[in-house]
């Protein structure tokens, strides 16, 4: 099976600005998590879809947004992008409540 | 409310030597507990899962841990080092009622000296 594809992998945006990232997990998967890592905060969980129905939220703004479509495909918005906003964002995928399985990431610059 | 210490950030050890990643963690439930690996400018892949089953989990490459309820500590070991060791490990707590939100340790960077 196919990995957890993330795209696009590198991102540069300017200050104010909004963002778009995607995520396609794992066939059969009905689950998609967000994770923000960073040098300073570490990993952080940002939210959990399950069957297009948000799940689980963190401790987040609510500039973070996300979705997920009917074949589990997700994407996070992230608006009115502030320079802390920089980090490397995980996607991982789930049958439900189980392992994670996590993709490469998309590193996000912002400048 | 659950959280995870990883007591060291940084370990270094030489290649054939043991490798032991310290982890205490805290959970108000029966935990689940992960370690994950990220090599440079990779994703995070799991290593192994403790899920209450046998308390002594192996996992891929070599690699097991302990969990030990008494000592809330879930360390991870490896008896002979080798150079593709070389990362950042993440010990990982969550549970039932938490979903799929996982809550990550600080991470430690394993070093491994030729």
């Amino acid at each position: 099976k196919a990995g957890v594809t993330q795209t696009p992998r590198y991102l540069i945006k300017t200050r104010g600005q909004q963002v778009t990232l995607s995520c396609s997990p794992i066939s059969g998967h009905r689950s998609v998590s967000w994770y923000q890592q960073t040098p300073g905060q570490g990993l952080q969980f940002l939210f959990e879809y399950f069957s297009e129905t948000q799940r689980n939220k963190g401790n987040f703004p609510g500039r973070f947004s996300g979705r997920q479509f009917s074949n589990s495909r997700s994407e996070m918005n992230v608006s009115t992008l502030e320079l802390g906003d920089s980090a490397l964002y995980l996607c991982a995928s789930s049958p439900d409540r189980d392992e994670q399985y996590f993709g490469p990431g998309t590193r996000l610059t912002v400048t | 409310a659950q959280s995870v210490t990883q007591l060291d950030s940084h370990v270094s050890v030489s290649e054939g030597t043991p490798v032991l990643l310290r982890c205490n963690y805290s959970s108000s439930y029966s935990p689940s507990l992960f370690w994950y690996v990220q090599h440079p400018n990779k994703g995070l892949q799991l290593l192994l899962k403790y899920t209450s089953a046998a308390t002594l989990v192996k996992g891929i490459n070599g690699f097991e841990a302990e969990f030990k309820k008494s000592e809330t500590s879930f360390h991870l070991t490896k008896p002979s080092a080798h150079m593709s060791d070389a990362a950042e490990y993440f010990c990982v707590v969550t549970h039932n009622n938490a979903g799929n939100m996982l809550t990550f340790g600080g991470g430690t960077r394993l070093m491994v000296k030729p």
